[in-house]
């Protein structure tokens, strides 16, 4: 069975930090392009950026708003998802989902998905 | 960065309703859309992927279809499980894009 268990959420000053993880079991993470997509209070979803396997020369894309600020990482040895979060802003507070992007086939979809950890970017 | 439009915002149905829910792109991007439902509370669940195929363990009464700019996602015979509210994305480039969600309540 799939699990994606992301961690570290919590209340963080503006201009502070944070370092999300994200656990993943049941599948060959190692093969796997890892997302994470994030959802403002009462919002809609945001991609906020995507990390591709080894294969694919472990290939980082971001949002324009997270774009410098934020860094996705990996660990395959750990099955390990990591989103490193710096100069948060209030416009950051959402729940972050940890997510699988399905790459085979040509068939580029978020097949599976954390249960989510909200982030509070709040004085 | 390609734009997701969804409409309408939101819907009243009754159980056994057909409802279709429609996505445009601001350009063509193929059959590279993904739809996906979310319940309060919880993590979105992938419906369609790829325009039309269906997800593992989806139930039939969902189908997708369209390609170029132009999508639906229809669900035939509207169940109480089905009351949530719906996305569409595209993964045709980066950035992905969602659209701004479709809200199918209870008349």
């Amino acid at each position: 069975e799939v699990q994606l268990v992301e961690s570290g959420g919590g209340l963080v000053k503006p201009g502070g930090s944070l370092r999300l993880s994200c656990a993943a079991s049941g599948f060959t993470f190692s093969n796997a392009w890892m997302s994470w997509v994030r959802q403002a209070p009462g919002k809609g979803l945001e991609w906020v950026g995507r990390i591709k396997d080894k294969s694919n020369r472990g290939t980082i894309d971001y949002a324009a708003p997270v774009k410098g600020r934020f860094t996705i990482s990996r660990d395959d040895s750990k099955s390990m998802l990591y989103l490193q979060m710096n100069s948060l802003k209030s416009e950051d507070t959402a729940v972050y989902y940890c997510t699988r992007e399905r790459s085979d086939h040509g068939d580029y979809c978020l097949d599976y998905w954390g249960q989510g950890t909200l982030v509070t970017v709040s004085s | 960065d390609i734009q997701m439009t969804q409409s309408p915002s939101s819907l009243s149905a009754s159980e056994g309703d057909r409802v279709t829910i429609t996505c445009r792109a601001s350009r063509s991007i193929s059959t590279y859309i993904n739809w996906f439902h979310q319940k309060p509370g919880k993590a979105p669940k992938l419906l369609i992927y790829a325009a039309s195929s269906l997800q593992s363990g989806v139930p039939s009464r969902f189908s997708g279809s369209g390609s170029g700019t132009e999508f639906t996602l229809t669900i035939s015979s509207l169940q109480p499980e089905d009351f949530a509210t719906y996305f569409c994305q595209q993964s045709y480039n980066t950035p992905r894009t969602f659209g701004q969600g479709t809200k199918v309540e209870m008349k």
